[in-house]
């Protein structure tokens, strides 16, 4: 089944305790992004990634880092995390051939800092 | 600035009535558009895309949208709601020069009363 997978699901952390969020997709898609889903706010880009080892900012990359050592991984890493971070946070990827455009999105992943 | 605008927060519907949620765009060119269906607790879920052509477009679940250049609009419409499309609706834009950028309305929650 082509999916996104994201884990944890939901996460409770502490300030400044460092965590990873992992996502991975099984459609060999090229490009893959980090989105932050905050009420009243829609959903936010954090960064985006159009291949292996390219990587780029969103609108709201404060905070976060990321990786793409391999096209189906992109891990979101929020080095010390902040009470503001939290929020649900999207991982979606897409193909870069045609001219689909369509995001698949992973479940979600719920955090919470304390 | 590039902008997706979903004007109402909040919309209440009874059973069996029609729909329409609005949104407006604003971009340099023609984008791609979409709408998203995102039901409680879970990821987001497409339910239609423009491109080209003809601008009434028929999605999943009964849904369609029409794109009306000269308004910047892509308003989602249903004949008939059913009480399992309560959910959060929303809006996005993606560029057509090749970047990866989407930009997504702050959304619209549907209530639907039996």
């Amino acid at each position: 089944e082509a999916q996104v997978t994201q884990n944890p699901r939901y996460l409770i952390t502490v300030t400044g305790k460092k965590l990873t969020v992992t996502c991975s997709q099984n459609m060999n898609h090229e490009y893959m992004s980090w989105y932050r889903q905050d009420p009243g706010l829609g959903l936010r880009q954090i960064y985006y990634s159009m291949n292996v080892e390219v990587t780029d900012k969103g609108d709201v990359p404060e905070g976060y880092k990321v990786s793409r050592k391999e096209k189906r991984n992109f891990p979101l890493i929020l080095e010390s995390p902040s009470p503001n971070q939290t929020s649900l946070y999207f991982c979606a990827s897409r193909s870069a051939g045609g001219y689909s455009y369509e995001q698949f999105f992973g479940p979600g992943t719920r955090l919470t800092v304390l | 600035a590039q902008s997706v605008t979903q004007p109402d927060i909040h919309i209440t519907v009874s059973e069996g009535a029609s729909l329409e949620l609005r949104c407006n765009y604003s971009y340099g060119a023609t984008p791609y558009l979409f709408w998203y269906v995102q039901s409680p607790g879970q990821g987001l879920q497409l339910l239609l895309k423009y491109f080209s052509g003809d601008t009434l477009v028929q999605g999943i679940k009964g849904f369609e949208a029409e794109f009306k250049r000269s308004q910047s609009s892509f308003n989602l419409r249903k004949p008939s709601v059913h009480w399992s499309d309560a959910a959060e609706y929303f809006c996005a834009v993606a560029g057509t020069s090749g970047t990866y950028k989407y930009i997504f309305g702050t959304g619209t929650r549907l209530k639907v009363l039996a």
